[in-house]
């Protein structure tokens, strides 16, 4: 079964609000990746969160990550058009030699102008 | 600095053809990570290359197969091709392997 599942499935925004996904995991981990992929195309690497740390921030990328709970929080501040995609967070098992990451099926965001 | 870079970018292959894709990672990355995506699904982990070693394989049948080579290239070679092997294949690579990984744009297959 998958390890990662988001939700929501899908979020229909205006430009300029905020967007919020969740993540979550079953297992202990080692780390926390969220990718975004547009229509069908490679995914793009946006930030790593490791399981010691709690928030993250790139530009307008916001991570939180709670491993009490097997949850971790995607936040997309002033959204824009261009950030309509799919958004998918992975996860890295702690523990072991199995680095393959694991994925969730995405939330996909439409961000209206 | 050169990303991961996959082909072709696009292959149509008939039923019980084999279909062929490469993947050059990133200069100095060692793993190589294959990846399934179906059409509206997630990615399906299908094998993890280390070293030139296979380190992990997914729930797969056998007819998917790979290698990596010294220069950490990888292949993926799907044998008896079936109409649900159509999807995106997609590769990636890190270094080490519990970092950030890096994907490709994906080989679309399309099996016909």
């Amino acid at each position: 079964s998958q390890q990662g599942e988001e939700d929501p499935q899908a979020l229909s925004i205006q430009e300029g609000e905020n967007a919020t996904m969740n993540c979550s995991y079953k297992t202990s981990i080692n780390n926390l990746q969220w990718y975004r992929q547009n229509s069908g195309r490679g995914l793009v690497h946006l930030i790593l969160i490791r399981s010691n740390e709690r928030e993250k921030h790139s530009g307008r990328l916001r991570v939180t990550l709670d491993t009490s709970k097997k949850s971790s929080s995607l936040l997309i501040t002033a959204s824009r058009a261009a950030d309509t995609a799919s958004y998918s967070c992975a996860t890295r098992r702690s523990g072991g030699s199995n680095y393959k990451l694991t994925f969730g099926k995405g939330t996909l965001l439409t961000v209206n102008p | 600095e050169a990303g991961v870079t996959q082909s072709p970018t696009h292959l149509i292959k008939t039923r019980g053809q084999q279909a062929t894709l490469r993947c050059s990672p990133i200069s100095g990355h060692t793993s190589v990570y294959w990846y399934q995506q179906a059409l509206g699904l997630g990615l399906q982990f299908l094998l993890w290359y280390d070293e030139g070693e296979e380190r992990n394989r997914g729930n797969f049948p056998p007819r998917f197969s790979g290698r990596q080579f010294p220069n950490y290239s990888s292949e993926l070679n799907v044998n008896a091709l079936e109409l649900e092997d159509s999807a995106l294949y997609l590769c990636a690579s890190s270094l080490p392997p519990a970092t950030e990984a890096f994907f490709g744009q994906g080989t679309r297959l399309t099996v016909v």
